[in-house]
C-alpha cells in the first residue's frame, strides 16, 4: 500500500489568487495523477505526472491553469491559478498500487473553497 | 469513450437491510472493474475490485461480481450497518498500465440505526 499526504487539507481562497496543493507519497511512484471532484459529484481526472517530463492533461484542463510539478518519484504539486468560485472543489492525488494493479490510492484530498 | 453508470442516490436503509447499488458500463477490451468508499471527510479507498469475467470481489461483507454478458458490476451487502454511510464510486480502468480511469457519479447510501 501507499501513504500519500496533501497539504493543504483545506483552505479558503479570495477569486484571483492561486494555490499550491502538494502531494507527498511514502514510497517511490512513476505515476501521479491529479483529480478533481467538484461538490456532489464524481472524480475527473485533471491530468498524469511523470517525473522528469511534462504533465499530460486531459480535455478541459490547462497548463496555464493548473501548472503542476514533479520535481521526484514522491511528490508533486498542482496550483490552482487565478481561482474563481468554479474553482471550489476537493483536489485529490493518487497513485496507482504497484505495476499494472489497476488499483488507485488516494491522499485524503484539499478541499478549497473560492470566495 | 468509457463510461460507468450508477443508481442515482441517495440511498437510505435501516440497520440490517439488504443493498444493492447497481453499476453498468461501456468499454472497449476487458476492463477491471472496482467498487471505492469516500468516508464522511475523507479520501477515496479502494472496496473491492474485479479483473476479470465472472470474477468475485468481496470485502468487509460487501460482494460484486463481474458480468461481462450484462456489462454490470452491481454491489451488494446482505446486512448493512450505520458504519456503512458514505458514498460508493464504481470505477473501471483499461488494462494498459496507468491508463485513465473512469469514475461513475457515485452514490450516496445512508443507514439510519
Amino acid at each position: 500500500s501507499a501513504v500519500i499526504s496533501q497539504k493543504p487539507s483545506r483552505d479558503i481562497c479570495q477569486r484571483g489568487t492561486s494555490l499550491t496543493i502538494q502531494c507527498q507519497v511514502d514510497s517511490q511512484v512513476t505515476m501521479m495523477f491529479w483529480y478533481r471532484q467538484q461538490p456532489g459529484q464524481s472524480l475527473t481526472l485533471i491530468a498524469t505526472a511523470n517525473q522528469g517530463s511534462e504533465a499530460t492533461y486531459e480535455s478541459g484542463f490547462v497548463i496555464d491553469k493548473f501548472p503542476i510539478s514533479r520535481p521526484n518519484l514522491t511528490f508533486s504539486t498542482l496550483t490552482v491559478s487565478n481561482m474563481s468560485p468554479e474553482d471550489s472543489s476537493i483536489y485529490l492525488c493518487s497513485v496507482e498500487a504497484g505495476t499494472n494493479t489497476g488499483e488507485l490510492f488516494f491522499g485524503e484530498g484539499s478541499r478549497l473553497t473560492v470566495l | 469513450g468509457d463510461s460507468v453508470t450508477q443508481m442515482e442516490g441517495p440511498v437510505t436503509l435501516s440497520e440490517e437491510a439488504f443493498l444493492t447499488i447497481n453499476c453498468t458500463y461501456t468499454a472497449t477490451g476487458y476492463p477491471s472493474l472496482f467498487w471505492y468508499v469516500q468516508y464522511p471527510g475523507e479520501g477515496l479507498q479502494l472496496l473491492l475490485k474485479a479483473t476479470k469475467a465472472d470474477d468475485k470481489g468481496s470485502n468487509k461483507g460487501f460482494e460484486a461480481t463481474y458480468r461481462k454478458e450484462t456489462t454490470s458490476f452491481h454491489l451488494e451487502k446482505g446486512s448493512v450497518q450505520v458504519s456503512d454511510s458514505a458514498v460508493y464510486f464504481c470505477a473501471l480502468s483499461g488494462p494498459l498500465h496507468g491508463q485513465n480511469f473512469v469514475f461513475g457519479p457515485g452514490t450516496r447510501l445512508s443507514v439510519l440505526p
